[in-house]
């Protein structure tokens, strides 16, 4: 059983459109963080959210407590998002990672 | 430049034999993580150290071990206890445990 769990698994969008990925826990948490990796296996931390909503440019993260989920967004998509997102939760000392999306982003 | 550095990129390795693995920060962070990352699966947390000279163990810790005698620095070293040490390993720090991570960019290890 995950305690985290995205979807889609893979999603391949032309450039432009507008891109949502979801997460879901089972756990409570103290915080939710959304990764991105890059092909090189380089990851960086774009969010990490308690409540509410967060924007960061073209990205979006939104997290509902109650309903233990969490979207990130992507407006306006371009090949450079082409990357695989990884949702993390945080319980206690307890940290529990999604098996990631992968987005392709199409010319 | 701030930030987080992992060595070497490549490492190739014996069956039986130890080897240790790098992490190197100076982000001046307390908290600091080993994770294993392996083809399908999400990051499994090894070890994490919430101070100097204070580790706990991750999910995975069996076949692994750490230090952390400085702040700065959190080597972990696969023993040839670990079944199946071929994988790709990220060191992490944050400020505070559940605080922002931030990734040093990987060890890639294969066990010939």
């Amino acid at each position: 059983k995950n305690e985290v769990e995205q979807s889609p698994q893979n999603l391949t969008a032309q450039e432009g459109e507008f891109i949502t990925i979801n997460c879901s826990y089972s756990v409570g948490i103290s915080a939710l963080h959304w990764l991105q990796q890059h092909p090189g296996g380089g990851i960086v931390s774009l969010f990490m959210l308690s409540s509410g909503k967060k924007k960061h440019g073209r990205l979006i993260a939104t997290i509902n407590i109650q309903e233990k989920h969490s979207s990130l967004h992507i407006t306006a998509s371009h090949p450079r998002d082409s990357a695989v997102y990884i949702c993390a939760v945080v319980t206690g000392n307890q940290f529990y990672f999604g098996t990631g999306t992968s987005l392709t982003v199409i010319p | 430049d701030g930030g987080i550095t992992q060595s070497p990129k490549y490492l190739f390795r014996k069956e039986g034999q130890n080897v240790t693995l790098s992490c190197e920060q100076n982000l001046n962070h307390d908290a600091m993580y080993w994770y294993r990352q392996d083809p399908g699966q999400g990051l499994r947390l090894i070890y994490y150290s919430q101070i100097v000279n204070d580790f706990q163990k991750g999910d995975i810790a069996e076949g692994y071990s750490v230090s952390r005698e400085k702040k700065e620095s959190f080597p972990l070293t696969v023993t040839s206890a670990q079944k199946n040490p071929t994988a790709f390993y990220l060191c992490a720090s944050s400020l505070r445990l559940s605080d922002t991570q931030y990734f040093g960019p990987g060890t890639r290890l294969t066990v010939l």
